[in-house]
């Protein structure tokens, strides 16, 4: 089990480019969640799916961000015209079924816009 | 608004001091508690949970932590520390009426002198 992988490990873009993380879930487990971590905000909590299907978006800043779960092996977060704010750690959990479970993370996606 | 709130940003210790990592949350009903720890560089790591029963649970690598519903407090202890257990360390709630997410405190810093 390799655990949850998320690439690139770091990125780094020019702003107004659009960067694309990703994330793959341990098989077999239902929910996936994407939080953003930063040293003055903390963990933010951006999205969460559940067997593929949106349920909760409510941390995802409604302009340039945007998540999907095409299948159940990965997730994409997507955000475009990358803005010097948006620099942070991008962390992907996944879980048997839900948020009452433990969270499997990734080591992140650190994402630097110049 | 439901929070959770880490009273320490950093607390240092000997090894071998025994610890005790503060943790608060609004009520608000039913409540999922969890504690985890982040090392350097890597994603999060999960330590111990509670929902129910027993309010007092044990986790990982000698790690325990006490659910209080008169204090709103769920603090992580450790009886003996060890240098490797220098970490930050987040405590994180799901509330049912919330559901699908759980909320980070801001961490706390364990820093570990031999």
């Amino acid at each position: 089990n390799a655990g949850v992988i998320q690439t690139p490990r770091h990125k780094v873009t020019g702003k107004g480019q659009e960067a694309t993380l990703w994330c793959e879930p341990i098989s077999g487990h239902s929910a996936v969640f994407w939080y953003r971590q930063t040293i003055v905000q903390g963990l933010e909590f951006l999205t969460y799916f559940r067997n593929q299907a949106p349920i909760d978006d409510s941390g995802m800043p409604k302009e340039r961000f945007s998540a999907q779960m095409p299948n159940q092996s990965h997730s994409t977060l997507k955000i475009q015209s990358t803005q010097p704010q948006d620099s942070a750690v991008y962390l992907c959990a996944s879980s048997s079924t839900g948020a009452n479970e433990r969270l499997f993370f990734g080591h992140g996606t650190k994402l630097s816009v110049l | 608004t439901q929070t959770v709130s880490q009273s320490d940003a950093h607390v240092t210790v000997f090894e071998g001091d025994s610890v005790e990592l503060r943790c608060n949350y609004s009520y608000g009903g039913s409540i999922y508690l969890s504690w985890y720890i982040q090392h350097h560089g890597h994603g999060l790591q999960f330590l111990l949970k509670y929902y129910s029963g027993n309010p007092v649970v044990q986790g990982v690598n000698g790690f325990e932590a006490e659910f209080s519903k008169s204090d709103s407090s769920f603090h992580l202890r450790k009886a003996s520390v060890h240098w490797s257990d220098s970490a930050v360390y987040f405590c994180a709630v799901n509330y049912g009426s919330s559901g699908n997410k759980l909320i980070f405190g801001i961490g706390t810093l364990l820093s570990v002198k031999p």
